[in-house]
Order: C-alpha cells, then structure tokens, then sequence
C-alpha cells in the first residue's frame, strides 16, 4: 500500500494569516496529484488536480505547487478566511491504479 | 448541477443487522467508489466498480459486498453490521480510471453510520 503522508494534522490560524500544508507521496509510479477540500456537513469537492512536475495552480487565494521527483506537493492560502475552515485532503493517483490513494488530511480552523 | 446523492446522512443500526447504503450519481460516470472515513485515517477504498455489475476489491473490502445493476447507481451492503464499521461512508464517481484522465472525483455528502 502507497504511504502518503499530509503535515500537520491539524492547524488553526487568524483570519488574515497565510498558511501552508504539505502532502508527500511516493515519487515512483506517478500520474496524478489530487487536492479535495472538505467542509464539514458537506461533499470533498476538488480544488486542484495537478499531474506535471513543477506544475503550480492558483484558485483565488488558494495555490499548490507538485514535485513529482521529490514526491511533494503544497497547499498554500494567502489572507485565510473563516469560509477556509475546512479539511484539506491531498491524494496520489499512480500510472497503474485505477484509484487513489488519499493523506488524513489536514484539519485547518480559521479564527475571526 | 452535477450531484452524487447518498440515501442516508445518519444511520444507527445494531450489530448483526443488514445494511444497505445507496449511492446515485447522475452524471453518467463510468466509475464509482466507495471509501470510509475515520479519525486520523486517510479515506479507504473499500470496492470499486468501472461498469455496470464489475466489481472490484479495494483496500480493506472485508465485511462488505456491493451491487452495480444500473450505471447510476451503486449500493454498499454490510451483510452483518459490526460496531468496527460505524464510520463515515462517502461515496464517489468518475469519469474514467487512469491513464485516460485525471480521475477527478467527485463526492456525495457522506453517510454516518453507528453500529451499537
């Protein structure tokens, strides 16, 4: 079973704070990286599916960044907001899976 | 709107009982998952289906069957609940598996399961 790894668990900030979370994932056998956001009493919806090495996407406030040779990837918000309360999910599709493998997230509260 | 609809937010059943939990997507996905979800741990694959009546074992499918009789629609079924399954069951489709796309999943609102 692929280990991936998310960093921290948990992790609670001021309103206006920028903050960062990480997402491991083995480096051999990649074809895509997964970004979910998941608000709680609502649906994992996807924020960012990265599959290029160096790629990095940008939402709004919200950008990753994906280094498949190093097996990393990290989510970054600028000025957080109460609304980015949530949980962050990150997952690993490889080349020959037909699903994917997901972190335990990271668990963000945003204080106003 | 595209939707994955999940029958049940919340259940409580009592251990030995069957439990069925439903899952609909209309947005004529190939695929379909079911994981659960529990404190600290990543989601887990418990089955997955790429075709009407396919089937196929996920990570931890002990204690779970599954039905795909429609494209639409695929069901969870515990055969004898047990208090190791209360969990969060999520349920989720696909357009198509890799390598032929990015596999973005997209999700129901999650069912609550208590087993006492």
């Amino acid at each position: 079973i692929l280990n991936v790894e998310q960093s921290p668990q948990s992790l609670h900030v001021q309103e206006g704070d920028s903050t960062n979370f990480t997402c491991s994932f083995p480096s051999s056998n990649f074809y895509a990286l997964h970004w979910y956001r998941w608000e709680t009493a609502k649906s994992p919806e996807a924020l960012f599916v990265m599959t290029l090495n160096g790629d990095e996407k940008k939402k709004g406030r919200i950008s990753a960044t994906l280094n498949t040779k190093e097996g990393y990837s990290y989510l970054y918000i600028k000025g957080s907001q109460p609304e980015d309360s949530a949980t962050y999910l990150c997952a690993f599709m490889g080349y020959n899976n037909n699903d994917m493998r997901f972190g335990a997230g990271t668990r963000l509260t945003v204080k106003p | 709107d595209v939707k994955v609809t999940q029958s049940s937010r919340y259940l409580v059943k009592r251990t030995g009982e069957k439990v069925f939990l439903e899952c609909v997507q209309d947005m004529d996905h190939e695929n379909m998952f079911w994981y659960r979800q529990d404190p600290g741990l990543g989601l887990r694959l418990i089955y997955f289906s790429y075709d009407v009546k396919m089937k196929e074992k996920g990570d931890i499918p002990e204690g779970y069957s599954v039905s795909r009789e429609k494209k639409e629609r695929f069901s969870l079924i515990l055969e004898s609940a047990s208090t190791n399954q209360t969990s969060m069951y999520l349920c989720a489709s696909s357009l198509r598996g890799a390598p032929a796309d990015t596999g973005e999943l997209f999700f129901g609102e999650g069912s609550r399961l208590t087993v006492l």
